[in-house]
């Protein structure tokens, strides 16, 4: 079945130790996304890729990047994580425009020591 | 700022009865969508109304969207236990913001 993968499904990193979480689709899709969300709040769009144009979010702190290496491929690094990164990291993707329907991956529940 | 807004935050039923929940937002929309998010896990899509629609169904799923009032509502009918979940609606924009913006959502359980 074409789907969105994330693995780890949780990671645990210590306060200023660089982590990347990675993302996979089967579905070909040109866009996708990285969401940030906390508990109970709603999904926040960090940034996005349309093929390989990287687009930011103007509010995404410098301490989060992102890399695309191929169509199938996106990958989230956090250089420095705080306290206040630990969160559910959430990846999509839709074929085309960023308003049509956006498929979601399970998470990766981030936990910061 | 946040484009949709959800209401209720929390609804609690019983099993077999209806779900609603609603949804507004404030700028001219493209589209509209829900999706249902459970406990620790990735969001799915439920339904998707363009913003020359009214209604749409889907399976036991009525969404209706009312662009005058720029509000729209989902109707979950028959609820059942595997219903629990927080929907969020989110909207896609025409001009500038062309991304989804995601509401708060409504936590919904369904007691039996």
């Amino acid at each position: 079945d074409a789907m969105v993968i994330q693995n780890p499904r949780y990671q645990v990193t210590q306060f200023g130790k660089p982590v990347t979480l990675s993302c996979s689709q089967t579905l070909n899709h040109n866009v996708m996304y990285w969401y940030q969300q906390k508990s109970s709040q709603a999904p926040k769009l960090l940034f996005h890729y349309y093929d390989k144009d990287f687009n930011n979010e103007a509010d995404t702190p410098d301490n989060f990047q992102s890399r695309r290496p191929n169509t199938s491929f996106c990958f989230l690094d956090i250089r420095s994580p705080g306290l206040g990164d630990a969160a559910m990291y959430l990846c999509a993707t839709s074929r085309g425009r960023m308003q049509e329907t956006q498929y979601f991956g399970p998470g990766t529940r981030l936990l910061v020591l | 700022s946040q484009q949709g807004e959800e209401d209720p935050q929390a609804l609690s039923i019983q099993e077999g009865e209806n779900a609603t929940m609603n949804c507004s937002y404030k700028t001219s929309i493209n589209n509209l969508q829900w999706y249902r998010q459970n406990s620790g896990r990735g969001l799915v899509h439920l339904i998707l109304i363009r913003s020359n629609e009214r209604e749409k169904h889907s399976g036991r799923l009525r969404v209706t969207l009312d662009t005058s009032k720029k509000s729209s509502s989902l109707l979950i009918t028959a609820s059942r236990a595997a219903d629990t979940a927080s929907y969020f609606c989110a909207t896609g924009g025409i001009q500038g913001a062309q991304k989804l913006v995601f509401g708060q959502g409504t936590r919904l359980t369904i007691n039996p």
